[in-house]
């Protein structure tokens, strides 16, 4: 069974830019949560979509979004990147209380 | 609000010695209490979890962890560490079974030969 995929692994951006990072949940799980796991702050939740809606939503400004496709793939959209948004952003799929996690997309704003 | 506590942010063993990485939550209700490994440049992976029954639950590569609801605690045990255990170590924590993980600050792990 494969596992939860992220893509690209890496993303260098500049401050200002747009930056768009996909993840493609475990077959069968309708749940993708998405986290952020920065230096010093450690992981704190983002967004959870589920069967394609916006279920939950931490304490994020709105320049943080994404969008949940037919097939249960995620996308997560940051604008205006500030350089503090450097981290490695984990997605997570589940088809209940347990969460499995992929490896990750290291984000790095110059 | 609810929060998970690891106490302490380092610990470091030595091979074949007995592991221990605390961890305590506040709750005023049942959680679901996870463990989870991250090796370096990883995405998590879970180790074990608890959500009812028995509470002394056990995990893969020889993890275990016990549920004390008295003490809020879910500390995670090894009997002896091997040097493939350094990694950084999360407890987590959701209150409902679909809703996001509340995550500790982590602990690292060092094994010393």
């Amino acid at each position: 069974e494969a596992g939860v995929t992220q893509s690209p692994t890496h993303l260098i951006k500049t401050r200002g830019q747009q930056a768009t990072l996909r993840c493609s949940p475990i077959s069968g799980h309708t749940s993708v949560y998405w986290y952020q796991q920065a230096l010093g702050l450690g992981l704190q939740f983002l967004l959870w979509y589920d069967e394609g809606e916006e279920r939950n939503r931490g304490n994020f400004p709105p320049r943080f979004s994404g969008r949940q496709f037919p097939n249960y793939s995620s996308e997560l959209n940051v604008n205006a990147l500030e350089l503090e948004d450097s981290a490695l952003y984990l997605c997570a799929s589940s088809s209940g209380y347990e969460q499995y996690f992929g490896p990750g997309t290291r984000l790095t704003v110059t | 609000a609810q929060s998970v506590t690891q106490l302490g942010s380092h610990v470091s063993v030595s091979e074949g010695a007995l592991v221990l990485l605390r961890c305590n939550y506040s709750s005023s209700v049942p959680p679901y209490l996870f463990w989870y490994v991250q090796y370096p440049n990883q995405g998590l992976q879970l180790l074990l979890k608890y959500t009812t029954g028995a509470t002394l639950v056990k995990g893969i590569n020889g993890f275990e962890a016990e549920f004390k609801k008295s003490e809020t605690s879910f500390h995670l045990t090894k009997p002896s560490a091997h040097m493939s255990d350094a990694a950084e170590y999360f407890c987590a924590v959701t209150y409902d079974n679909t809703d996001k993980l509340i995550f500790g600050t982590g602990t690292r792990l060092q094994v010393f030969p």
